[in-house]
């Protein structure tokens, strides 16, 4: 295990209407990401924050709507979505945002949208 | 702006083989970079990272990444291959300053072992 638990792992909902993905670390790290992970893409970066500060929005739509409480938790509120926003969302962290630093992923939440 | 490419979408090689699984990058000024992998219904996990020093890079479970600033290639290697290595590999990279801190991810390399 990494240290990065996601809840839950598989959420089916339909288009009206309202979840939330939780994400918590237990490693003491500063930094928080959201990222999308559909098949044969690219991991999309979603969202970053910075000691509960929000530091990048990857020009996502409004659709997706990040909390970030404290250091430990992440929250991805969705509403409204559509069927293409189905894919694996993923969560991160790392000790802070320096650039030689890895990054620790949960196991991710299935999503589907019907 | 920064990019990876991995030009395999899947390789196959034999239990006991050699394996090499492809990325090259593009980024300005000096570049970060790591290796990920990910087993069905997990998250990414580290391999190993180049930051500077030895070209060589050795990580967790036997694998090696060479790094090759003319050819801004850094292939995954490992001598000896297991059917348990079976999983999705992602090249990720970072300018080491200036630009975005962000790493960006390649498509990611499916790599199949055969017993």
């Amino acid at each position: 295990e990494t240290g990065v638990t996601q809840t839950p792992r598989h959420l089916v909902m339909g288009m009206t209407n309202k979840k939330s993905l939780k994400c918590e670390q237990h490693l003491g790290h500063n930094a928080m990401y959201w990222y999308k992970q559909s098949a044969k893409k690219p991991l999309e970066l979603m969202f970053v924050y910075n000691f509960k500060e929000q530091t990048e929005n990857n020009s996502v739509p409004s659709r997706f709507s990040p909390e970030c409480p404290n250091s430990s938790h992440l929250f991805l509120h969705l509403h409204t979505l559509q069927p293409e926003d189905s894919a694996l969302y993923l969560c991160a962290s790392s000790q802070d945002r320096e650039r030689d630093i890895e990054q620790f992923f949960g196991p991710g939440t299935r999503l589907t949208v019907l | 702006a920064q990019s990876v490419a991995q030009p395999e979408d899947q390789v196959n090689v034999a239990e006991g083989n050699p394996l090499t699984v492809k990325c090259t990058y593009s980024v300005s000024g000096n570049p970060y970079l790591f290796w990920y992998v990910q087993y069905p219904n997990r998250g990414l996990q580290f391999l190993l990272k180049y930051i500077t020093g030895d070209n060589l890079v050795k990580g967790s479970y036997g694998f090696e990444a060479e790094f090759n600033k003319s050819q801004t290639s850094f292939h995954l290697k490992k001598p000896s291959a297991l059917v348990s290595d079976s999983a999705l590999y992602f090249c990720a990279v970072r300018p080491a300053s200036g630009g975005s801190y962000i790493p960006t991810f390649g498509r990611g390399t499916s790599l199949i072992v055969h017993p």
